[in-house]
């Protein structure tokens, strides 16, 4: 069985430049997540999706980073524009409802 | 909202003694609490995870322990092998699902030789 899939696995981009993450969740996982990993630090919920609804956004700095899971299945997470404290690894996982979630590899975003 | 605060953060252990991180969280509706490894450069990975309903969960190497009035729970793993070595991050849910998971902040765990 294929893991979460998530790419790019390293970004580099300018501050104020706009940048967009992948996520390919486990075939038939409804939940999907998007963290924040900041280094030294334990993941934090961005966004929660069941199905293609986006069901907690609480933490997701709606100013400047944007969600959307069409279809209920792929996943993209966007910043525009990026600034130098977004640098961080952005982790994807999937659940079916309630059970374990699945992490992704994440995206490792250096922000120069 | 929930806390959870992790100890130590880093933690050095010779192979095959044993090896204990400890968590505390805030809110005492929190009734799920996992426990993540993570390697260098890869994803976390659920090992062992208990619900407030159980005080102690084991598998194999691998123990959790949960104290509710006190609101801290524990992992141990016992005979460590350089392969345990990785960061370690508990985490709590009020939903009792993985829905809702505060983490703590990890433990660098480095089993020597």
């Amino acid at each position: 069985e294929a893991g979460v899939v998530q790419s790019p696995r390293y970004k580099i981009i300018e501050k104020k430049q706009p940048v967009a993450f992948w996520c390919n969740p486990i075939s038939g996982h409804n939940t999907l997540y998007w963290y924040l990993q900041n280094l030294g630090q334990g993941p934090e919920l961005l966004i929660r999706y069941e199905n293609e609804e986006a069901v907690d956004d609480s933490q997701l700095p709606k100013d400047r980073f944007s969600a959307e899971r069409l279809k209920g299945v792929d996943s993209t997470l966007k910043i525009q524009p990026a600034e130098l404290g977004d640098s961080a690894v952005y982790l994807c996982a999937s659940s079916f409802g309630a059970a374990e979630a699945f992490f992704g590899q994440g995206t490792r975003l250096t922000v120069v | 909202g929930e806390n959870v605060e992790q100890h130590p953060s880093t933690l050095s252990v010779q192979e095959g003694d044993s090896a204990v991180i400890k968590c505390t969280y805030s809110d005492s509706a929190s009734n799920y609490f996992p426990w993540y490894k993570q390697e260098l450069g890869k994803r976390p990975q659920l090992i062992i995870d208990i619900r407030s309903n159980v005080g102690e969960k084991k598998d194999q190497r691998i123990a959790v322990t949960l104290n509710k009035t006190a609101k801290h729970f524990s992992l141990h793993i016992t005979e460590t092998q350089p392969e345990d070595s990785a960061v370690y991050f508990c985490a709590a849910s009020i939903t009792g699902t993985a829905s809702k998971l505060t983490f703590g902040t990890g433990t660098r765990l480095q089993v020597t030789l």
